[in-house]
Protein backbone atom coordinates (compact mmCIF):
# COMPACT_ATOMS: atom_id res chain seq x y z
CA UNK A 1 0.00 0.00 0.00
CA UNK A 2 1.46 3.47 -1.16
CA UNK A 3 3.02 5.61 1.91
CA UNK A 4 3.69 9.18 3.39
CA UNK A 5 7.62 9.00 3.88
CA UNK A 6 9.52 11.33 5.71
CA UNK A 7 13.18 11.95 6.36
CA UNK A 8 14.75 12.19 8.39
CA UNK A 9 12.97 10.70 11.40
CA UNK A 10 14.97 12.22 13.86
CA UNK A 11 16.30 16.53 13.29
CA UNK A 12 19.01 17.24 16.08
CA UNK A 13 19.59 21.41 15.97
CA UNK A 14 21.15 23.99 17.70
CA UNK A 15 18.64 26.99 17.99
CA UNK A 16 18.87 29.45 15.75
CA UNK A 17 19.53 27.21 13.06
CA UNK A 18 17.49 26.33 9.98
CA UNK A 19 15.99 23.35 9.72
CA UNK A 20 14.45 21.72 6.10
CA UNK A 21 11.75 18.56 6.89
CA UNK A 22 11.31 16.62 3.85
CA UNK A 23 7.60 14.80 2.85
CA UNK A 24 7.41 12.25 -0.38
CA UNK A 25 3.20 12.14 -0.73
CA UNK A 26 1.70 9.55 -1.98
CA UNK A 27 2.32 10.08 -5.81
CA UNK A 28 -1.37 10.41 -6.44
CA UNK A 29 -2.77 12.78 -4.20
CA UNK A 30 -3.52 16.58 -4.43
CA UNK A 31 -3.43 17.88 -0.72
CA UNK A 32 -0.88 17.89 1.33
CA UNK A 33 -0.55 19.01 4.78
CA UNK A 34 2.19 19.58 7.90
CA UNK A 35 0.83 19.18 11.41
CA UNK A 36 2.92 18.98 14.83
CA UNK A 37 2.60 17.16 18.09
CA UNK A 38 4.55 18.53 20.98
CA UNK A 39 5.13 15.98 23.65
CA UNK A 40 1.78 15.14 25.32
CA UNK A 41 0.02 17.91 23.08
CA UNK A 42 -2.48 17.23 20.62
CA UNK A 43 -1.76 17.20 16.96
CA UNK A 44 -1.99 21.00 15.62
CA UNK A 45 -2.41 21.77 12.01
CA UNK A 46 -0.23 23.72 10.40
CA UNK A 47 -0.58 24.11 7.08
CA UNK A 48 -2.56 22.62 3.60
CA UNK A 49 -1.23 22.97 0.15
CA UNK A 50 -3.19 22.53 -3.04
CA UNK A 51 -1.94 23.46 -6.67
CA UNK A 52 1.22 24.55 -5.59
CA UNK A 53 0.01 27.21 -2.97
CA UNK A 54 -0.84 27.48 0.76
CA UNK A 55 -4.77 27.21 0.84
CA UNK A 56 -4.68 27.44 4.66
CA UNK A 57 -2.34 27.78 7.74
CA UNK A 58 -2.84 28.30 11.21
CA UNK A 59 -1.64 30.86 13.70
CA UNK A 60 1.16 28.69 14.33
CA UNK A 61 2.35 28.93 10.58
CA UNK A 62 3.91 32.63 10.83
CA UNK A 63 6.49 34.16 8.86
CA UNK A 64 9.35 31.42 10.56
CA UNK A 65 7.74 28.69 8.29
CA UNK A 66 7.32 27.86 4.92
CA UNK A 67 6.65 25.18 2.69
CA UNK A 68 7.71 23.77 -0.99
CA UNK A 69 7.25 21.97 -3.35
CA UNK A 70 10.41 21.93 -5.78
CA UNK A 71 9.21 19.08 -7.80
CA UNK A 72 6.64 16.63 -8.70
CA UNK A 73 7.33 14.12 -5.46
CA UNK A 74 8.63 16.01 -2.21
CA UNK A 75 7.20 18.25 -0.37
CA UNK A 76 9.51 20.59 2.15
CA UNK A 77 8.77 22.50 5.34
CA UNK A 78 11.64 24.54 6.74
CA UNK A 79 11.94 26.59 10.07
CA UNK A 80 13.99 28.88 10.09
CA UNK A 81 15.53 30.72 12.91
CA UNK A 82 14.50 27.38 15.61
CA UNK A 83 13.59 28.03 19.11
CA UNK A 84 13.34 25.59 21.65
CA UNK A 85 9.75 25.30 21.58
CA UNK A 86 9.81 24.50 18.15
CA UNK A 87 10.87 20.90 19.68
CA UNK A 88 8.05 18.97 18.32
CA UNK A 89 7.01 15.76 15.86
CA UNK A 90 6.48 17.14 12.53
CA UNK A 91 4.02 15.00 10.56
CA UNK A 92 2.82 15.20 6.53
CA UNK A 93 -0.42 14.23 5.21
CA UNK A 94 -1.55 13.55 2.05
CA UNK A 95 -4.75 13.00 0.40
CA UNK A 96 -6.59 12.18 -2.63
CA UNK A 97 -7.34 11.49 -5.37
CA UNK A 98 -9.69 14.17 -6.89
CA UNK A 99 -10.83 17.13 -4.69
CA UNK A 100 -13.56 17.21 -2.11
CA UNK A 101 -13.20 16.71 1.51
CA UNK A 102 -14.28 13.25 2.32
CA UNK A 103 -10.57 11.98 1.57
CA UNK A 104 -9.16 10.90 4.23
CA UNK A 105 -5.91 12.20 5.19
CA UNK A 106 -2.90 9.77 5.43
CA UNK A 107 0.10 10.62 7.29
CA UNK A 108 3.78 9.69 7.68
CA UNK A 109 5.62 8.29 10.75
CA UNK A 110 6.98 11.64 11.30
CA UNK A 111 10.00 14.02 12.03
CA UNK A 112 11.16 14.11 15.65
CA UNK A 113 12.97 17.32 15.55
CA UNK A 114 14.75 18.66 18.57
CA UNK A 115 16.08 22.04 19.32
CA UNK A 116 19.15 22.49 21.51
CA UNK B 1 -14.63 21.50 25.93
CA UNK B 2 -12.39 21.42 23.41
CA UNK B 3 -13.53 20.63 19.53
CA UNK B 4 -12.81 17.05 20.00
CA UNK B 5 -12.47 15.76 22.76
CA UNK B 6 -12.20 12.12 23.58
CA UNK B 7 -13.39 10.28 26.87
CA UNK B 8 -11.54 8.32 28.85
CA UNK B 9 -8.12 9.58 28.90
CA UNK B 10 -6.93 5.93 28.97
CA UNK B 11 -8.67 2.44 29.31
CA UNK B 12 -7.32 -0.81 29.75
CA UNK B 13 -9.01 -4.07 28.94
CA UNK B 14 -8.70 -7.83 28.88
CA UNK B 15 -7.56 -9.06 25.28
CA UNK B 16 -11.02 -10.29 23.63
CA UNK B 17 -12.94 -7.69 25.70
CA UNK B 18 -14.85 -5.01 23.43
CA UNK B 19 -13.43 -1.08 23.61
CA UNK B 20 -15.54 1.90 23.37
CA UNK B 21 -14.01 5.51 22.96
CA UNK B 22 -16.13 8.32 22.84
CA UNK B 23 -14.85 11.85 21.32
CA UNK B 24 -17.43 15.02 21.47
CA UNK B 25 -16.76 18.06 19.47
CA UNK B 26 -18.39 21.57 19.39
CA UNK B 27 -18.63 23.10 16.13
CA UNK B 28 -20.71 22.01 13.08
CA UNK B 29 -18.53 19.53 10.56
CA UNK B 30 -18.04 17.71 7.52
CA UNK B 31 -16.72 14.13 8.67
CA UNK B 32 -15.34 12.53 11.74
CA UNK B 33 -12.18 10.44 10.91
CA UNK B 34 -10.85 8.43 13.56
CA UNK B 35 -7.06 7.62 13.63
CA UNK B 36 -4.73 4.92 15.81
CA UNK B 37 -0.79 5.76 16.85
CA UNK B 38 1.23 3.91 18.12
CA UNK B 39 3.93 4.76 20.14
CA UNK B 40 6.78 7.00 17.96
CA UNK B 41 5.11 6.15 15.42
CA UNK B 42 2.94 8.22 12.74
CA UNK B 43 -1.13 8.35 12.95
CA UNK B 44 -2.62 5.34 10.39
CA UNK B 45 -6.10 6.65 9.29
CA UNK B 46 -9.00 4.22 10.47
CA UNK B 47 -12.49 5.06 9.77
CA UNK B 48 -14.22 8.20 7.91
CA UNK B 49 -17.51 9.06 8.84
CA UNK B 50 -19.76 11.81 6.90
CA UNK B 51 -21.78 13.83 8.88
CA UNK B 52 -24.85 12.34 6.98
CA UNK B 53 -24.12 9.04 8.16
CA UNK B 54 -24.84 7.84 11.13
CA UNK B 55 -23.07 4.20 11.49
CA UNK B 56 -20.13 2.86 9.55
CA UNK B 57 -17.99 -0.49 9.73
CA UNK B 58 -14.42 -1.99 8.80
CA UNK B 59 -13.91 -5.09 10.34
CA UNK B 60 -13.78 -5.18 13.92
CA UNK B 61 -14.22 -1.37 14.13
CA UNK B 62 -17.60 0.16 14.26
CA UNK B 63 -18.12 3.96 14.14
CA UNK B 64 -21.57 6.27 15.59
CA UNK B 65 -22.15 9.59 14.78
CA UNK B 66 -24.45 11.42 16.24
CA UNK B 67 -24.46 14.79 15.33
CA UNK B 68 -27.33 16.42 17.14
CA UNK B 69 -25.26 15.19 20.23
CA UNK B 70 -21.68 16.15 18.39
CA UNK B 71 -20.39 12.83 19.33
CA UNK B 72 -18.94 10.11 18.14
CA UNK B 73 -17.98 6.39 19.69
CA UNK B 74 -15.33 3.91 18.39
CA UNK B 75 -15.83 0.67 19.07
CA UNK B 76 -13.34 -2.35 18.59
CA UNK B 77 -14.73 -5.54 19.08
CA UNK B 78 -12.65 -8.59 20.33
CA UNK B 79 -9.69 -6.83 21.30
CA UNK B 80 -6.06 -8.16 20.56
CA UNK B 81 -2.97 -6.95 22.19
CA UNK B 82 -1.85 -5.45 18.80
CA UNK B 83 -4.90 -3.45 19.59
CA UNK B 84 -2.70 -1.31 22.34
CA UNK B 85 -2.38 2.18 20.95
CA UNK B 86 -3.54 6.07 21.20
CA UNK B 87 -6.92 6.52 19.48
CA UNK B 88 -7.44 10.16 18.24
CA UNK B 89 -10.74 11.68 16.95
CA UNK B 90 -10.63 14.33 13.90
CA UNK B 91 -12.99 16.54 12.68
CA UNK B 92 -13.17 18.16 9.36
CA UNK B 93 -15.24 21.57 9.57
CA UNK B 94 -18.44 22.30 7.43
CA UNK B 95 -16.95 24.65 5.16
CA UNK B 96 -14.66 23.69 2.34
CA UNK B 97 -11.40 23.37 4.13
CA UNK B 98 -8.97 20.37 4.76
CA UNK B 99 -7.85 21.34 8.18
CA UNK B 100 -7.86 18.59 10.58
CA UNK B 101 -8.76 19.40 14.50
CA UNK B 102 -7.64 16.56 16.96
CA UNK B 103 -8.69 15.76 20.16
CA UNK B 104 -6.79 14.70 22.86
CA UNK B 105 -6.85 11.32 22.49
CA UNK B 106 -7.56 7.65 23.78
CA UNK B 107 -4.32 5.82 25.56
CA UNK B 108 -5.79 2.30 24.86
CA UNK B 109 -4.18 -0.99 26.47
CA UNK B 110 -4.94 -4.39 25.90
CA UNK B 111 -3.88 -6.90 29.04
CA UNK B 112 -3.14 -10.30 26.89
Amino acid sequence: EPEVTQTPSHQVTQMGQEVILRCVPISNHLYFYWYRQILGQKVEFLVSFYNNEISEKSEIFDDQFSVERPDGSNFTLKIRSTKLEDSAMYFCASSGPGTGSNQPQHFGDGTRLSIL
Amino acid sequence: SQQGEEDPQALSIQEGENATMNCSYKTSINNLQWYRQNSGRGLVHLILIRSNEREKHSGRLRVTLDTSKKSSSLLITASRAADTASYFCATLPNFGNEKLTFGTGTRLTIIP
